[in-house]
């Protein structure tokens, strides 16, 4: 069982280019959540998908897009990277409201 | 707009002593409370978890509370040592949407 899982693991990017941010998780739970989290700002939710095929906006959507690919998969997507989506990028999945998190993903966009 | 606070944002203690993480929210209509540890440059793991109808939950050294009409929770953190050393973080799901709102969480350092 490996919980849920991220990749990659570090990523660099420049300004205006893209890059999808994979989450996988193998507990058969329904719910899955993209968050990053920055300095002094604590966690944020980017969006949410409360089950296969639905998903919906948190508190800083703006620059990102997702897709519940099926189940077990929920991808994070930036058209156009911007410096200020610098930050670390965590999945989350829940199961009777009980959360589990992956191991992050450090990005970087100069 | 609920919004969740962790006081102290820092805290340093010598290695046995036990200490209390303080969280406080706004809107008492939640789902539950949940505690989570964080080490630096890693995610988050979960510590406990309490439903809203429960009052607090143990595991090992952590016990922790829940008074929902005062908005509260504590992290009681028993025999300190210095593995407990990271950052403490509660969130809670509100009611209403399902949302999830998290602290910005207690860095707490134990001093050998």
């Amino acid at each position: 069982n490996a919980g849920v899982t991220q990749t990659p693991k570090f990523q660099v990017l420049k300004t205006g280019q893209s890059m999808t941010l994979q989450c996988a998780q193998d507990m058969n739970h329904n719910s899955m959540y993209w968050y990053r989290q920055d300095p002094g700002m604590g966690l944020r939710l980017i969006y949410y998908s409360a089950s296969e095929g639905t998903t919906d906006k948190g508190e800083v959507p703006n620059g990102y897009n997702v897709s519940r690919l099926n189940k077990r998969e929920f991808s994070l997507r930036l058209e156009s990277a911007a410096p200020s989506q610098t930050s670390v990028y965590f999945c989350a999945s829940t199961i009777f409201y009980e959360q589990y998190f992956g191991p992050g993903t450090r990005l970087t966009v100069t | 707009k609920q919004e969740v606070t962790q006081i102290p944002a820092a805290l340093s203690v010598p290695e046995g002593e036990n200490l209390v993480l303080n969280c406080s929210f706004t809107d008492s209509a939640i789902y539950n409370l949940q505690w989570f540890r964080q080490d630096p440059g890693k995610g988050l793991t979960s510590l406990l978890l309490i439903q809203s109808s429960q009052r607090e939950q143990t595991s090992g050294r952590l016990n922790a509370s829940l008074d929902k009409s005062s908005g509260r929770s504590t992290l009681y953190i028993a025999a300190s040592q210095p593995g407990d050393s990271a950052t403490y973080l509660c969130a809670v799901i509100r009611n209403r949407d399902d949302k999830i709102i998290f602290g910005k969480g207690t860095r707490l350092h134990i001093l050998p």
